[in-house]
C-alpha cells in the first residue's frame, strides 16, 4: 500500500465550480499535511498546511483533515482556469521532531478548469 | 533574496558519465533535501541533511551521493549515470518548526541520461 494515495485524474471542472481533491494516507503517525500546486515545468508551491482535525480556510481554498479516517482533502471554490495544475498532497511521517521536515508525496492529481 | 538556487537547470548526460548538481541556500537553514520527480509522479526523497557534516539516505538513494560541508551548500553527485536517473531534481531547505515550518524549493534541474 502506498503511503500517500491520490487519484491521478485528470479532474476536469468548469470555471466557477468547486474542485474537490482527495488524499489518503497509511501511517497513523503522520503529523503535518500539505497541499502543493505545481504548474508544468515549475517547482511545487505550498497552498495550504493543516495539522489538526477539521477545516482550514484560506481564501478560495479549504483543507480538510480527518485523522481517524486517514484522509485529507482540498476544496477550491470558484475555480479559475489559472488553477489548472497538478496538486500534490504531502505529509511528514513520525511524531515530534523525528520527521526533520522530510516530506512524503502522493503522485498528484491533475486539475483542469475549463472556461 | 535568492532562496534556494540550483544549477544547472538542464543537462544531458551520457550513460556512465558523472556529474554534480549544485544547491545553495541563503536562509541559514539547517535542513536540506534532494528530491527527484519522474513524469506523472510525486517527489521522492533521495538524501537529506540536518546540518553541516550530517547526511542521511531517503527513499531512493541508490546511484547518488551527497555531502554537506557548509550550511549553505548541499551538492548531489551522480556516479555512473543510468537512464533510470532521467528525472527532474529539486533541492529544498526547511526553516524548522519554530521558524515558520516552511519548506522552500529550488526551481529544479532537468536531467536526461542517454
Amino acid at each position: 500500500q502506498k503511503e500517500v494515495e491520490q487519484n491521478s485524474g485528470p479532474l476536469s471542472v468548469p470555471e466557477g465550480a468547486i474542485a474537490s481533491l482527495n488524499c489518503t494516507y497509511s501511517d497513523r503517525g503522520s503529523q503535518s499535511f500539505f497541499w502543493y500546486r505545481q504548474y508544468s515545468g515549475k517547482s511545487p508551491e505550498l497552498i495550504m498546511s493543516i495539522y489538526s482535525n477539521g477545516d482550514k480556510e484560506d481564501g478560495r481554498f479549504t483543507a480538510q483533515l480527518n485523522k481517524a479516517s486517514q484522509y485529507v482533502s482540498l476544496l477550491i471554490r470558484d475555480s479559475q482556469p489559472s488553477d489548472s495544475a497538478t496538486y500534490l498532497c504531502a505529509l511528514t511521517l513520525g511524531a515530534g521532531g523525528t520527521s526533520y521536515g522530510k516530506l512524503t508525496f502522493g503522485q498528484g492529481t491533475i486539475l483542469t478548469v475549463h472556461p | 533574496n535568492a532562496g534556494v538556487t540550483q544549477t544547472p537547470k538542464f543537462r544531458i548526460l551520457k550513460i556512465g558519465q558523472s556529474m554534480t548538481l549544485q544547491c545553495t541556500q541563503d536562509m541559514n537553514h539547517n535542513y536540506m533535501y534532494w528530491y527527484r520527480q519522474d513524469p506523472g509522479m510525486g517527489l521522492k526523497l533521495i538524501y537529506y541533511s540536518v546540518g553541516a557534516g550530517i547526511t542521511d539516505k531517503g527513499e531512493v538513494p541508490n546511484g547518488y551521493n551527497v555531502s554537506r560541508s557548509t550550511t549553505e551548500d548541499f551538492p548531489l553527485r551522480l556516479e555512473l549515470a543510468a537512464p533510470s536517473q532521467t528525472s527532474v531534481y529539486f533541492c529544498a531547505s526547511y526553516s524548522g518548526v519554530l521558524s515558520g515550518n516552511t519548506i522552500y524549493f529550488g526551481e529544479g534541474s532537468w536531467l536526461t541520461v542517454v
